[in-house]
């Protein structure tokens, strides 16, 4: 139980392009969900806070415009990283939350590379 | 702001070790401590803590929360080369936050 998937595991694009990242929670309902970005070597670092219905909340120095988050549905959130140029190059991870009580364990998604040239 | 140091970095044993992770915290209203296994891809979820003094167990893993001394360990026995991963401790404090640490790196050799 708790699976979460994401997709793709791994983008190269251009610079200046717009990537769109899934992250789905297959076999229960999310009403939160987060994303982290981790360089390496480095530990996750959370970039925001997705809530279903709702505006994300993002943390200190992350660009809203820069990355957009929809989680349109309970089961669904999307990281957009818009105009992305190489300095966005990273490993993109979201988790999901089953219930709403912040004791509960996040359960995280494969995550997915991303590549900027 | 929240803190959470893992300790140490890196690590390297043989198989059949017994291994421990540490982990210390600072974080305002603290909900719960957790830790994770990251191999090549996303971490996967190991124990959440969230008493003092209890023991968790799964197989040769166990971990134990000490709230008072605001830290965790996390033991491994009879390692084996699957082991080897980096562990991550992460602790969720208030606005439901998670902070992680930077991990330890244990490898395990035959």
């Amino acid at each position: 139980g708790a699976v979460v998937s994401q997709h793709p595991s791994w983008v190269i694009c251009k610079s200046g392009t717009s990537v769109k990242i899934e992250c789905r929670s297959l076999d229960f309902q999310a009403t939160t969900m987060f994303w982290y970005r981790q360089f390496p070597k480095q530990s996750l670092m959370l970039m925001a806070t997705s809530n279903e219905g709702s505006k994300a909340t993002y943390e200190q120095g992350v660009e809203k415009d820069k990355f957009l988050i929809n989680h349109a549905s309970l089961t669904l959130s999307t990281l957009t990283v818009t105009s992305a140029h190489p300095e966005d190059s990273s490993f993109y991870i979201c988790s999901a939350r089953v219930g709403t009580g912040v004791t509960q364990p996040q359960h995280f998604g494969d995550g997915t590379r991303l590549s900027i040239l | 702001e929240d803190k959470v140091v893992q300790s140490p970095l890196s690590l390297v044993v043989h198989e059949g070790d017994t291994v421990t992770l540490n982990c210390s915290y600072e974080v305002t209203n603290f909900r719960s401590l957790l830790w994770y296994k990251q191999e090549k891809k996303a971490p996967t979820f190991l124990f959440m803590l969230t008493s003092s003094g209890i023991e968790k167990k799964s197989g040769r893993l166990s971990s134990i929360l000490d709230k008072k001394e605001l830290f965790s360990i996390l033991n491994i026995t009879a390692t084996q080369t699957g082991d080897s991963a980096v562990y991550l401790c992460a602790v969720a404090g208030g606005y439901q936050k998670v902070t992680f640490g930077i991990g330890t790196k244990l490898q395990v050799i035959p």
